[in-house]
């Protein structure tokens, strides 16, 4: 799992600004998943991208939140005007299609 | 829409006794993977194992083993003579596929603590 990359690894943000939380996936995996661990809740799927598109995003909250994985660097997740909310660790995971999900280190982000 | 339901929230034992953690799902899908996932105390979430729902064979690995039943929608977890390091919350998921995207839809998880 180690391979999957995320940074940084704790992040913390006054409100009103924006975090930038990173990915790299696994050599040679070009779909990559983020999902969202919020205290007492369980994981929850946000964005689904292979490169240079969005596939799904049915679980990323309709403002201040986007995602992106361009032709080269890393998958990028954005939240604008953080809130104390936004406040959880975020996982991203990658594979090829149809195969197991390996996931990164994941990144706290606390808003203070 | 899919489900799993873990409903040991936690659950503490002595080393060396074997503990069985629960999963029930619920899908439409004919066909679909589930998967457990551990998090220890770190933070990070390892794989431990994907299955196919056509394979209902059960699946041994070390202490680690798995029993996956069909006709009660259950895929549940058994260590054999725990250890601390197995200390950890233990997440059971169930994948969802819809237009193109395999996601995964996770339970609540389960906290094992194993006592020395």
């Amino acid at each position: 799992n180690a391979d999957v990359m995320q940074n940084p690894r704790h992040l913390v943000r006054r409100r009103g600004q924006e975090a930038r939380l990173r990915c790299s996936p696994m050599k040679g995996h070009s779909h990559v998943y983020w999902y969202r661990q919020l205290p007492e809740e369980g994981l929850k799927f946000m964005v689904y991208l292979q490169k240079e598109n969005i596939i799904d995003e049915s679980g990323m909250p309709k403002e201040r939140f986007s995602a992106e994985f361009p032709k080269e660097g890393p998958s990028i997740l954005r939240i604008q005007q953080v809130v104390r909310g936004d406040s959880a660790a975020y996982f991203c995971a990658s594979s090829p299609y149809g195969e197991t999900q390996y996931f990164g280190p994941g990144t706290r982000l606390l808003v203070l | 829409a899919q489900k799993v339901t873990q409903a040991q929230t936690e659950i503490s034992v002595v080393e060396k006794e074997d503990v069985t953690l629960d999963c029930v799902y619920e899908t439409r899908d004919t066909t679909y993977y589930l998967f457990w996932y551990k998090q220890p105390p770190s933070g990070e979430l390892v794989f431990l194992i994907r299955r196919n729902s056509f394979d209902e064979q059960n699946e041994i690995s070390g202490r680690y083993s798995w029993n996956f039943q069909k006709s009660t929608s259950s895929f549940n977890f058994t260590i054999t003579a725990s250890q601390v390091v197995d200390s950890a919350v233990y997440f059971c998921a169930l994948s969802e596929r819809q237009g193109g995207s395999e996601k995964l839809v996770f339970g609540k998880g389960t906290k094992l603590t194993v006592n020395p």
